[in-house]
């Protein structure tokens, strides 16, 4: 069955440092992997989606994630945090023949000043 | 374009009334699907739909309803509501469907604040 883990709830980092979220999937055939960010009291946002191709994906603001088979992982990462990140992010793996998404249970980001 | 359209914003509701969901969408996507957002447990799948005409569960289905009648629309029915189901609820859809196309980026409604009380 698919599934997805973000290990970590929540995550604190300082403006200007550098910020990885981790995701491992479940998933028995190749995976369709996503990144959504959801502000608060607002709807999700996709970030960046992984299909095939180039295991480095970039996104929007800044973000990329990295597609790596052997540890079933799609970690998200962003050189520089900037205090408007400060978000839930979440992590979906997409099934390859019915549209579903299963998200895993998300993390929250702090920015500290 | 509206994208995804979600009404009402909340609602507050006593155990055992009934309610509907609104949610549609004006991009011609075959995909929509409910979610039921709780803290700490992410995004859960309610129920989804491929198409008009065609639904199924997800993850968590018990006490709700959908059906799919147009395009456009994927109203989910809470029959009789319970405390157990005061979340925020989202409808999403997307490209994905009946077509046989793999799963693609979902567009998110605003969402719909429930609470039982």
């Amino acid at each position: 069955a698919q599934s997805v883990t973000q290990p970590d709830i929540h995550i604190t980092v300082s403006e200007g440092a550098s910020l990885e979220l981790r995701c491992n999937y479940s998933y028995g055939a190749t995976p369709y992997l996503f990144w959504y960010v959801q502000s608060p009291g607002q709807g999700l946002q996709l970030l960046l989606k992984y299909f095939s191709g180039d295991t480095l994906v970039q996104g929007i603001k800044g973000f990329e994630a990295e597609f790596k088979r052997s540890q079933s992982s799609f970690n998200l990462r962003k050189p520089s945090v900037h205090w408007s990140d400060a978000a839930e992010y979440f992590c979906a793996v997409g099934s390859s023949n019915t549209g579903k998404l299963i998200f895993g249970q998300g993390t929250t980001l702090q920015v500290k000043p | 374009n509206a994208g995804v359209t979600q009404t009402p914003k909340f609602q507050v509701l006593k155990t055992g009334q009934s309610m509907t969901l609104q949610c549609a969408q004006d991009m011609n996507h075959e995909y929509m699907s409910w979610y039921r957002q709780d803290p700490g447990m992410g995004l859960r799948l309610i129920h989804y739909s491929v198409g008009a005409g065609i639904t199924d569960q997800g993850e968590v289905p018990n006490g709700y309803n959908v059906s799919r009648s147009t395009t456009e629309d994927f109203p989910l029915r809470l029959l009789s509501a319970a405390p157990s189901q005061t979340s925020v609820y989202f409808c999403a859809s997307s490209y994905s469907g009946r077509a046989g196309r793999v799963a693609d980026e979902q567009f998110f409604g605003p969402g719909t604040r429930l609470t039982v009380l």
